[in-house]
């Protein structure tokens, strides 16, 4: 079984300061680990993967996330936030050899001017 | 390319009735994922299709079914509508046979059961 927990439902942010949005993960194997990124009326937009390899991973957008496999987390981050950041994030496992894709319930992400 | 299109985009039926929602995936691609996507239980996985062929399927009632056509098109039907079935459906489509690759979702199809 595998599973995604995103432990907070809300994160608020001044714009220019950094944004974290956490992500922790349960599974039974080896996870691949993905970050989407879904504006109102919108589908998701991928923004990020770990598949193996370097823990650090850069993507989309000026986002980047970090796998730590002793803590089962991997949280997105950005140095930066802008406001039209402010959207609702999800983090998504799936395992080395299934096909079905969990997502965590969504973080909200406010930025504030 | 185009992106994942989704037809239509909003959809209102009546208890009872049966409804198909249609993907078109991103030119080559051959891997189509569906998903439903509710206030309440968030985005739960339906099943995923590759070459026609469903390779996996999430815990939804049999009223839920899907298929794909050789051109990778997809469509999913819904039969005997029930109120908690009012979601947003969401279709994605991959590059590949493995399960690396990340998934590229659609706008969407809203449906309302009344």
């Amino acid at each position: 079984a595998q599973s995604v927990a995103q432990p907070e439902d809300q994160v608020n942010v001044a714009e220019g300061n950094p944004l974290t949005v956490k992500c922790t993960y349960s599974v039974s194997g080896n996870p691949y680990l993905f970050w989407y990124v879904q504006y109102p009326n919108r589908g998701l937009q991928f923004l990020l993967k770990y598949i193996t390899g370097d823990n650090l991973v850069k993507g989309s957008y000026g986002f980047e996330a970090e796998f730590n496999k002793s803590q089962t987390s991997f949280h997105l981050k950005k140095p930066s936030a802008l406001v039209s950041d402010s959207a609702l994030y999800f983090c998504a496992v799936r395992l080395s050899n299934d096909y079905k894709l969990s997502f965590g319930a969504g973080t909200t992400v406010t930025v504030r001017a | 390319k185009a992106g994942v299109t989704q037809t239509p985009r909003y959809l209102i039926k009546t208890r009872g009735q049966q409804v198909t929602l249609s993907c078109s995936p991103i030119s080559g691609h051959r891997s189509v994922s569906w998903y439903q996507q509710t206030p309440g239980q968030g985005l739960q996985f339906l099943f995923e299709y590759f070459s026609e062929t469903q390779r996996n399927k999430g815990n939804f009632p049999g009223r839920f079914s899907g298929r794909q056509f050789s051109n990778s098109r997809s469509e999913m039907n819904v039969s005997t509508l029930e109120l908690g079935d009012s979601a947003l459906y969401l279709c994605a489509s991959s590059f590949g046979q493995g399960n690396t690759y990340e998934q590229y979702f659609g706008p969407g199809t809203r449906l309302t059961v009344t």
